[in-house]
């Protein structure tokens, strides 16, 4: 069952806390991306990789890292320094320039 | 920057009228032009999708138009069903990366 997998559905943080979101895909893809989502506006790309060991900024990448050690794994961290992480966290992936294909997303909750 | 504009932001529409939805994006080398749909508290699903070198794809009830000269494309539902409701956004793919429109909410009243 080929797909793109976030855990958790959702996710608490509370102040000062950082915290990692999961993203894993089975489809041999090469590229993988984040996006965050807040209601009623677009989606925003925060980080992407376009191959194992190397990623870059996106439009949005200030308070958030990631690592890409693993072509079918792409972690997010919300660190400390967002200050206003509360949205919804989309990862895809694709191949070069290719269809992106979207997970189901993670709902990041500030307690 | 690369910018893509889509309108309108909600629409609502009778069960069985169609439902067009329009994009307009700025950076004149975006190639690939895919439609997402979106469920409450899921992610996006790719519904439709058209390349540079087309000018319009049918899908059953979907259809996508692209304008390159004037750097319009649009959505077309046919028929719409209740299960159509759902927020619909648009994408333009051309340096290394998507640019998204800021999505659609479609109501379909029965």
């Amino acid at each position: 069952d080929g797909g793109i997998t976030q855990s958790p559905k959702y996710l608490f943080r509370k102040e000062g806390q950082n915290v990692t979101l999961s993203c894993e895909q089975n489809l041999n893809h090469d590229a993988m991306y984040w996006y965050r989502q807040d209601p009623g506006q677009g989606l925003r790309l925060i980080y992407y990789s376009q191959i194992v060991n190397d990623f870059q900024k996106g439009d949005i990448a200030e308070g958030y890292s990631v690592s890409r050690e693993k072509k079918e794994s792409f972690p997010l961290t919300v660190t400390s320094a967002q200050k206003n992480p509360t949205a919804f966290y989309l990862c895809a992936s694709s191949i070069q320039e290719g269809t992106q294909y979207f997970g189901p997303g993670t709902r990041l909750l500030v307690l | 920057g690369e910018n893509v504009e889509q309108h309108p932001s909600t629409l609502s529409v009778q069960e069985g009228d169609s439902a067009v939805i329009k994009c307009t994006y700025s950076d004149s080398a975006s190639n690939y032009f895919p439609w997402y749909k979106q469920e409450l508290g899921k992610g996006p699903q790719l519904i439709i999708d058209i390349r540079s070198n087309v000018g319009e794809k049918k899908d059953q009830r979907i259809a996508v138009t692209l304008n390159k000269t004037a750097k319009h494309f649009s959505l077309h539902i046919t028929e719409t069903q209740p299960e159509d409701s759902a927020v619909y956004f648009c994408a333009a793919f051309g340096t290394y990366k998507y640019i998204f429109g800021t999505g659609t909410r479609l109501k379909v009243l029965a």
